[in-house]
């Protein structure tokens, strides 16, 4: 079965600290990686997608994210963490097969950055 | 702001009512999505619209009804709906079916059933 795993529901950074949001997905062919963030009482925004090419994409908000292949991750990624980043992140896969644009969502990671 | 709309942003109803939910996109896309999203559970894509057609019904119930008159415009509508229905509804768009863009996302409504 096609799915996203986001192995942690929360994860904890002091500001000004690196932070690391985990996803693995499992898939058939080549996916297409999407990551998202929702703020309370808003809808999803889109931060960066991996359709091809470099393995390291850079998104909005001074967010990056590495394609693994080989470990099937999309790790979503900040150098310096501002409590404004504070909110539930999700990582999305688009599969290789199928007609149109259907996306496999995880449950989600909610990050804390404490002052 | 993401470009899509929705109203009504809260909504509470009764198992018996019937009320609808509204979604616009001022992207010029031709693709357009109501997904639910539930506490604790991944986002569940309940219907797809590409060019007016649809596309996707993801095993949804009969009590949800959806409608896209134009490529600009998705309804959802409600009929004698559960507790369980109550959740945050999400409406999205994309460029085109393609699978290589985007989504973006509607603020939602806040759906509560009593």
């Amino acid at each position: 079965a096609q799915s996203v795993a986001q192995p942690e529901d929360q994860v904890n950074v002091a500001e000004g600290n690196p932070l690391t949001v985990k996803c693995t997905y499992s898939v058939s062919g080549n996916p297409y990686l999407f990551w998202y963030v929702q703020y309370p009482n808003r809808g999803l925004q889109f931060l960066l997608k991996y359709i091809t090419g470099d393995n390291l994409v850079k998104g909005s908000y001074g967010f990056e994210a590495e394609f693994n292949k080989s470990q099937t991750s999309f790790h979503l990624k900040k150098p310096s963490a501002l409590v404004s980043d504070s909110a539930l992140y999700f990582c999305a896969v688009r599969p290789d097969s199928g007609g149109y644009n259907k996306l496999i969502f995880g449950a989600g990671t909610r990050l804390a950055v404490h002052p | 702001e993401t470009g899509v709309t929705q109203t009504p942003r809260h909504l509470v109803m009764g198992m018996t009512n019937k009320k609808s939910l509204k979604c616009e996109q001022h992207l010029g896309h031709n693709a357009m999505y109501w997904y639910k999203q539930s506490a604790k559970k991944p986002l569940e894509l309940m219907f797809v619209y590409s060019l007016e057609e649809r596309v996707e019904n993801n095993s949804v119930p009969s009590r949800f009804s959806p409608e896209c008159p134009n490529s600009s415009h998705l309804f959802l509508h409600l009929h004698t709906l559960q507790p369980e229905d109550s959740a945050l509804y999400l409406c999205a768009s994309s460029r085109n079916r393609d699978r290589s863009y985007e989504q973006y996302f509607g603020p939602g409504t806040r759906l509560t059933v009593t």
